[in-house]
């Protein structure tokens, strides 16, 4: 049961230009979405996240955009750099009674920037 | 910079065998996690721990597994009786409250 699905499995993108990342949810009750970056031999790495009451959220070069209606959202990387190449989880998370996270991962996003 | 810290970095084991995964979570955070990602698939949640108890946990585990926080510092998983499809990098997590989960850099598990 996919209910975090990232369909690009890789993505290349010259250094400099804008590297868009997708990702679609199926479970509609998911109050909270996070972007992972995972570097080879490592733990994944939080990078940004965005709550449902919003539809976007920007840190520096990271944009996250939400469209709750689709159920969709990306990640804008601009402009990309050689050293975000790794591989890009979206997760999203039900923040359950105990108030804390289950964070359900999409199958991640290998992102390649040529340089 | 706090971070989450896993030791073995890397488990070679015969089937059958009990395993224990140990983290070190940072130290302020209340909410522990263990994740564990097979070979070429998606990073999947196992069971979360609050309070000194299983908050949650997922289908796959199971009875063979089981996570103790047994002083104030470490957070463990162990496998009872490791099969081959255990095989996968465990990882830790934790979190100060509801919020970003910061994780260890895994501990590769090997079932052979």
């Amino acid at each position: 049961d996919q209910q975090v699905k990232q369909n690009s499995p890789s993505l290349s993108v010259q250094e400099g230009r804008i590297s868009i990342l997708n990702c679609d949810y199926t479970n509609s009750m998911f109050d909270y979405f996070l972007w992972y970056k995972k570097y080879p031999a490592e733990g994944p790495t939080f990078l940004i996240s965005i709550s449902s009451i919003k539809d976007k959220n920007e840190d520096g070069r990271f944009t996250v955009f939400l469209n709750k209606s689709a159920k969709h959202l990306s990640l804008h990387i601009v402009p990309s750099q050689p050293g975000d190449s790794a591989v890009y989880f979206c997760a999203a998370s039900l923040t359950n009674l105990f108030g804390n996270e289950k964070l359900t991962f999409g199958t991640g996003t290998r992102l390649t920037i040529i340089p | 910079e706090p971070e989450v810290t896993q030791t073995p970095s890397h488990q070679v084991t015969q089937m059958g065998q009990e395993v224990i995964l140990r983290c070190v979570p940072i130290s302020n955070h209340l909410y522990f996690y263990w994740y564990r990602q097979i070979l070429g698939q998606k990073v999947e949640f196992l069971v979360s721990f609050y309070n000194n108890e299983i908050s949650e946990k997922s289908e796959i585990f199971d009875d063979q597994f089981s996570v103790e926080r047994p002083d104030g510092s470490n957070f463990t998983l162990k496998i009872r009786s490791t099969k081959l499809e255990d095989s996968a990098m465990y990882f830790c997590a934790s979190s100060e409250d509801a919020g970003e989960l910061f994780f260890g850099e895994g501990s590769r598990l090997t079932v052979l």
